[in-house]
């Protein structure tokens, strides 16, 4: 149980376009799912959260202009980079919280490449 | 401000031994605690959940939690390469926030 799927699970995209990563939980409804993103050999990195029905919260330092999230239904939340550049390459990777025990069961990940 | 600390590592241990990791976390409030494993390049993945004081056992896996010492551990049996990868602790606090340790990168020596 408890799978998280994430597409694309890898993008290459031309800077000042716009890519969208779609998460989704497949056996169980999530109410919050998270994004982070990682760099080689750093730590995760918390971007936003993303609750069912409501606007994302978004930690500080990160533009949710540029980092749009849409957590349309209890299975679905999407990830999109706007006017994306090349500081913006990443791997970036979506989880969904489990309730009642607050596990967190992580997508395998996108690997942005921005050109 | 809450704090979730790991040993960096890298930890070398030999294949066949066990392997300890551990965390120390700030927020007495906490409870839930787990423990994720990540290979390089990929997600992490959850391997262990604890919530109350003592061992808690999963085939090679054995999770340790003191909450009077705000320790957490994680044991590995019988140690493999496969096991070779960065552990990272994770504890929700008393704001049900997960807050995130650095992560022990593990080595398995054949």
């Amino acid at each position: 149980g408890a799978v998280v799927s994430q597409h694309p699970s890898r993008v290459i995209c031309k800077s000042g376009t716009s890519v969208k990563i779609e998460c989704r939980s497949l056996d169980f409804q999530a109410t919050t799912m998270f994004w982070y993103r990682q760099f080689p050999k750093q730590s995760l990195m918390l971007m936003a959260t993303s609750n069912e029905g409501s606007k994302a919260t978004y930690e500080q330092g990160v533009e949710k202009d540029k980092f749009l999230i849409n957590h349309a239904s209890l299975t679905l939340s999407t990830l999109t980079v706007t006017s994306a550049h090349p500081e913006d390459s990443s791997f970036y990777i979506c989880s969904a919280r489990s309730e009642p025990t607050y596990e967190q069961y992580f997508g395998p990940g996108t690997r942005l490449t921005v050109t | 401000q809450k704090e979730v600390e790991q040993n960096s590592g890298p930890l070398s241990v030999p294949e066949g031994a066990i392997a300890s990791l551990n965390c120390t976390y700030s927020d007495r409030g906490s409870q839930s605690f787990f423990w994720y494993r990540q290979y390089s390049g990929k997600s992490p993945e959850l391997i262990m959940s604890i919530y109350s004081n003592g061992d808690k056992e999963d085939g090679r896996f054995t999770a340790q939690l003191n909450k009077a010492s705000q320790y957490v551990s994680l044991l590995i049996r019988d140690s493999q390469p496969s096991d070779s990868a960065t552990y990272l602790c994770a504890v929700l606090d008393s704001n049900y926030q997960l807050i995130w340790g650095a992560g022990t990168k593990l080595i398995i020596k054949p």
